[in-house]
């Protein structure tokens, strides 16, 4: 069964440091989502694409945050500089073009910044 | 933009008894209302959904009502089982203005289910 597959699953650094999550969305699915879960919350929307463009970014912190899927594909979100407060697990999800609704999540990246 | 409160944050039962979550949204507009559960350590993973044109939706233990009037759905766990614990996150969403797919998905804080033996 496809999935939708991220990478590192874990990731220490301190604050001031780059950091970048990669993910790789479920072959054929258009739309990809990265998420923001604090712990003992529920997942918050940061960036929406739509293959390759930007359909929604309206929660993503601009000034330390980017995304990109510069293929329509696989996509990268970086943060930098990482502050104590982007502690968190970061959820990548896709999903076809469809009136299914259904998100694929990944198993995420959990961010400890020092 | 849409608001989802969940009900209650955290739910202990015993095996076989039901649980209820409860969720109520902001935006007249959201039509789509999923369930994730979400494990210890795992990915979120669709249980249930309804749409608004539908007041109930079961699947065997598993069941979500919806109030269009009153913007609140609920999730309905029957028969509960120790492999239902985890975290269970209500969301909701409006088609988009094409009507050809779902938009902006947003969650509830979670509710964590203890199913005890």
């Amino acid at each position: 069964e496809a999935e939708v597959a991220q990478s590192p699953r874990y990731k220490i650094t301190e604050k001031s440091q780059a950091v970048a999550f990669w993910c790789d969305p479920i072959s054929g699915h258009a739309t990809l989502y990265w998420y923001r879960q604090i712990l003992g919350q529920g997942p918050e929307l940061l960036v929406q694409f739509q293959d390759e463009s930007v359909v929604d970014d309206s929660q993503l912190p601009k000034d330390r945050f980017s995304a990109e899927r510069l293929k329509g594909v696989d996509s990268t979100l970086k943060i930098q500089p990482a502050e104590l407060g982007d502690s968190a697990m970061y959820l990548c999800a896709s999903s076809l073009i469809d009136r299914t609704g259904e998100l694929f999540f990944g198993e995420g990246s959990r961010l400890t910044v020092l | 933009g849409e608001n989802v409160e969940q009900h209650p944050s955290t739910l202990s039962v015993q095996e076989g008894d039901s649980a209820v979550i409860k969720c109520t949204y902001s935006d007249s507009a959201s039509n789509y209302f999923p369930w994730y559960k979400q494990e210890l350590g795992k990915r979120p993973q669709l249980i249930i959904d309804i749409r608004s044109n539908v007041g109930e939706k079961k699947d065997q233990r598993i069941a979500v009502t919806l109030n269009k009037t009153a913007k609140h759905f609920s999730l309905h766990i029957t028969e509960t089982q120790p492999e239902d614990s985890a975290v269970y996150f209500c969301a909701a969403s409006p088609m988009d203005a094409g009507g050809t797919s779902y938009g902006k998905l947003t969650f509830g804080q979670g509710t964590i289910l203890t199913v005890h033996p």
